[in-house]
């Protein structure tokens, strides 16, 4: 089957660095995604990694170890208005893009 | 604006009256897919589209139709809607070398009383 695994809350400091693990399992896999959703609001798109290693966009880095099924979003310099919800999801060979339940990030000031 | 237009956004509905929730992209998107989104299970896939005619079901397609007669719009038919559809949808699109990076829409909250 397929499923991907993330847990459902982080709570982290304002200031701070959050990880958000993730690890799947999939038949032919072709890449992983990360999206972020605010309350009430659609998933907008934060990054996607096919090979293994880190991408970095701005406060933002993705990590992805195929051999490992897994990946993580790192989110630096957390502002309050990084409280969101972060999904990650996998692009599978039948090109279907499956997404985990999510986490829900909570930011103390 | 480069975006993807779900109608409408909120929709009271009885059992069984057939419904469609339309998606149109302005981004010349081959890759089309509806989900919907129910607290704790996140987001399901219930079809998607590769291109103009071309279809395939998600993991959760029961009770759902759609169509893709032109590129830009990937309607969502329920025929005969059941209280267990009510959700959150959300049409989504991207270019076929990069389904990876959805765009979404805004989401329509469908409610079947």
């Amino acid at each position: 089957g397929q499923s991907l695994e993330q847990p459902s809350e982080v709570t982290a400091v304002e200031g701070a660095i959050v990880q958000i693990n993730c690890t799947y399992q999939t038949s032919g896999f072709y890449g992983l995604s990360w999206y972020q959703q605010h309350d009430g609001g659609a998933p907008t798109f934060l990054s996607y990694n096919a090979l293994d290693g880190l991408e970095e966009t701005g406060r933002f880095s993705s990590f992805l170890s195929r051999s490992d099924s897994y990946g993580y979003l790192l989110l630096q310099e957390l502002q309050m208005k990084d409280s969101a919800s972060y999904f990650c999801a996998v692009w599978n060979r039948d090109d279907k893009i499956i997404f985990g339940k999510g986490t829900r990030l909570h930011i103390l000031p | 604006e480069a975006q993807v237009t779900q109608n409408p956004r909120y929709l009271i509905t009885v059992t069984g009256k057939k419904l469609t929730v339309t998606c149109s992209q302005n981004m010349n998107h081959e890759y089309m897919s509806w989900y919907r989104q129910d607290p704790g299970l996140g987001l399901r896939q219930i079809y998607y589209s590769m291109n103009v005619e071309v279809t395939d079901k998600g993991d959760v397609p029961e009770g759902y139709k759609v169509s893709r007669k032109e590129k830009r719009n990937f309607p969502l038919i329920l025929e005969s809607p059941s209280p267990n559809q009510t959700s959150l949808y959300f049409c989504a699109s991207a270019g076929t070398g990069t389904p990876y990076g959805y765009t979404f829409g805004s989401g329509t909250r469908l409610t079947v009383v």
